[in-house]
């Protein structure tokens, strides 16, 4: 069964600073889809960044950017700049589909990021 | 577009009362979806509907029935509630397999109380 772990249940990081967010994940497909979402204090999830598995360049988005290793299994996430509205709890998604019809959306258990001024 | 929208935002019932949430989507998704939301469990699907009239089960369905009659509304419907359905939840929607991007989008969420 795909599992989807992320070892930090909270983390800090200074204004302007660099932190990095890690995802760990099982799985025995080959094929599937790895997402990072925010969900600020105000509780509405949005989606930060995706990276298709089949794509071995890192996905990046403005100061967010993701570092993917497959054969690790892990999918972490790197936050440049560090701005006050970041402070938010994110949360590793995983996504795959086969042909017979199997669909899994699994997210973790998410880590809380709060930056200060 | 409003997105995705639930309705109650909050709601305080008592163990054994009935009770359903709707949501709503305008974005012609063809895939809904209900998780609930507990402090240091994640997200954890609860059903989910890959099209009009079609329900499955997720990882933890168990108290909760869901329909789909309309393909922009998704019902989860809790028939006896216990204190153990206390709980934020949410919907979200996304594009059917082979279109778009597969990212979901989330409503603002249900805060549930179950006394």
């Amino acid at each position: 069964a795909q599992t989807v772990t992320q070892s930090q249940p909270e983390m800090s990081v200074q204004e302007a600073e660099t932190v990095t967010l890690s995802c760990t994940y099982d799985t025995s497909e080959n094929n599937y889809y790895l997402f990072w979402y925010k969900q600020p204090p105000s509780r509405q999830m949005i989606l930060v960044i995706r990276q298709e598995a089949y794509k071995q360049q890192n996905a990046t988005e403005n100061r967010f950017s993701v570092n993917f290793q497959k054969a690790a299994k892990s999918f972490s996430l790197k936050i440049s700049d560090s701005q006050l509205g970041d402070t938010a709890m994110y949360f590793c998604a995983f996504m795959s589909f086969t042909t017979s019809g199997t669909y899994k959306y699994i997210f973790g258990t998410g880590t809380r990021l709060k930056v200060l001024a | 577009n409003a997105g995705v929208t639930q309705t109650p935002k909050f709601r305080v019932l008592k163990t054994g009362q009935s009770m359903t949430l709707l949501c709503a989507q305008d974005m012609n998704h063809e895939y809904m979806y209900w998780y609930r939301q507990d402090p240091g469990m994640g997200l954890r699907l609860i059903h989910y509907s890959v099209g009009e009239g079609t329900t499955a089960k997720g990882e933890v369905p168990d108290g909760y029935n869901v329909s789909r009659l309309k393909k922009q509304n998704f019902l989860l419907g809790l028939e006896s509630a216990a204190p153990s359905q206390t709980s934020v939840y949410f919907c979200a929607s996304s594009y059917a397999l082979g279109l778009g991007t597969y990212e979901q989008y989330f409503g603002p969420g249900t805060r549930l109380t179950v006394t």
